[in-house]
């Protein structure tokens, strides 16, 4: 079974730019998750979609960063103007709709912004 | 602010030692998770825990949920250079909303 793919794997950007990541989830996983990971802290949650509505974004900074998931499989985040606090690794998830999921997480996305 | 926070944040310690780390929150979850997360990957489920009191075993490490499900505990015996890496719980709600904590990174010396 394929895991959980992202691209790009690193990405460097100036400041204002813009950027845009990807993530293709396991098939049949119902529930995606994009998470922001600082250096050596846990994971913080910036959006979840039930197919392709959304559950939660209420920690999504909504002025730069939106996010789709477009027929209810892959799913880009993008940021949009990027600032230096933006560096970080960008995590995606996907899980199945059954009690005590399991997470499966792609290999992140790792954005450096100058 | 996140709901879980973890300690220590940082362990090195050398090869043989045991060590545990905790997760503490103030809010109940139905279910906690621990994963493990290496460099340049995203983390992998270790194990969950789902009763409060539950204990399990996975070889060295054994994880236990707290009887108000609210905390969680991660002992490793015998420690050995591959248990490196970050270490992190997740509290589960509602079956699919996972609060991660603040992360505990471990380095076992050789």
């Amino acid at each position: 079974e394929a895991g959980v793919a992202q691209s790009p794997r690193y990405k460097i950007i100036e400041k204002r730019q813009s950027v845009a990541f990807w993530c293709n989830p396991i098939s049949g996983h119902a529930t995606l998750y994009w998470y922001q990971q600082i250096l050596g802290q846990g994971p913080k949650l910036l959006i979840q979609f039930q197919n392709n509505g959304v559950v939660d974004d209420s920690q999504l900074p909504k002025d730069r960063f939106s996010a789709e998931r477009l027929k209810g499989v892959d799913s880009t985040l993008k940021i949009q103007p990027a600032k230096l606090e933006d560096s970080a690794v960008y995590l995606c998830a996907s899980s199945l709709n059954s009690p005590y999921n399991e997470q499966f997480f792609g290999p992140g996305t790792r954005l450096t912004v100058l | 602010t996140q709901l879980l926070e973890q300690s220590p944040q940082f362990l090195s310690i050398q090869e043989g030692e045991n060590l545990t780390v905790y997760c503490n929150s103030s809010s109940v979850f139905s279910s906690l998770q621990w994963y493990r997360q290496e460099p340049g990957e995203g983390p992998v489920l270790l194990v969950t825990v789902v009763t409060g009191g539950e204990v399990k075993k996975l070889k060295r490490l054994t994880f236990q949920f707290g009887d108000a499900r609210k905390d969680s505990s991660l002992h490793i015996t015998a420690a050995q250079p591959g248990d490196t890496g970050l270490y992190l719980c997740a509290g589960v709600k509602n079956g699919n909303q996972f609060y991660f904590g603040t992360g505990t990174s471990l380095t076992v010396i050789p």
